[in-house]
């Protein structure tokens, strides 16, 4: 079974610095795998997708994640955080053979002045 | 292209009544799902179509909940009667199949008091 593990629930950050966001993935096949952004009150966001082409994916609004399958990973970072980027981060998995998508628990990204 | 769209935004009704939650999904998109999202729980699959066919309803949580998707561009979820456990956001997504990333609505903030 594919499933996907987020490993921190709240990360905080000062605007301006580096955001990493964790994530381990399980999975028997070459995973597809998604990050989504939800602001508050609001819908979910595709930020990026990896798909089994280059490892280092390039999303929207600066972010990007590496896939790592020696270390079943797939973090998400951005160099440089901004207030606005305060949000939920979901690390998603499809099930192969589906189009399902199985959500991690979601990191809360704290941005502070 | 107007993407998901789901009516009401919010809902407030009294325990027993009868709710209907609708989405109109992204046209030409052959997927269409329904998810909840609660804190305790994060956010659950309830139900997927496929060409307006139902494909997998086993994270549907009781007989009180209902889907249907009598075409292309029109779905509904249907809870009788209603409970207040039953109090979440309800998200309807899409996706053209393929291993895309689903298009989320706004979402329904359902509150049964």
């Amino acid at each position: 079974a594919q499933s996907v593990t987020q490993l921190d629930s709240h990360v905080s950050v000062s605007e301006g610095t580096p955001v990493l966001l964790r994530c381990n993935y399980s999975s028997s096949y070459s995973p597809s795998l998604f990050w989504y952004v939800q602001h508050p009150n609001k819908g979910l966001q595709l930020l990026l997708k990896y798909t089994s082409a280059a490892t280092l994916v390039k999303g929207i609004n600066g972010f990007e994640a590496e896939f790592k399958k020696s270390e079943t990973s797939f973090h998400l970072t951005k160099p440089s955080a901004h207030m606005s980027d305060a949000a939920e981060y979901f690390c998603v998995v499809s099930v192969i053979y589906t189009d399902k998508l199985i959500f991690g628990t979601g990191t809360r990204l704290q941005v502070f002045p | 292209d107007a993407g998901v769209i789901q009516s009401p935004r919010h809902e407030v009704t009294e325990m027993g009544q009868e709710v209907t939650l609708r989405c109109k999904p992204i046209s030409g998109h052959d997927y269409l799902f329904w998810y909840r999202q609660t804190m305790m729980r994060g956010l659950e699959l309830l139900i997927y179509f496929n060409n307006n066919v139902p494909i997998d309803d086993s994270g549907m949580p009781e007989d009180r909940f209902s889907a249907k998707m009598p075409n292309a561009s029109f779905s509904t979820l249907k809870i009788q009667p209603s409970e207040p456990r039953d109090s979440a956001v309800y998200f309807c997504a899409s996706n053209p199949g393929g291993g895309y990333g689903y298009t989320f609505g706004s979402g329904t903030r359902l509150t049964v008091v």
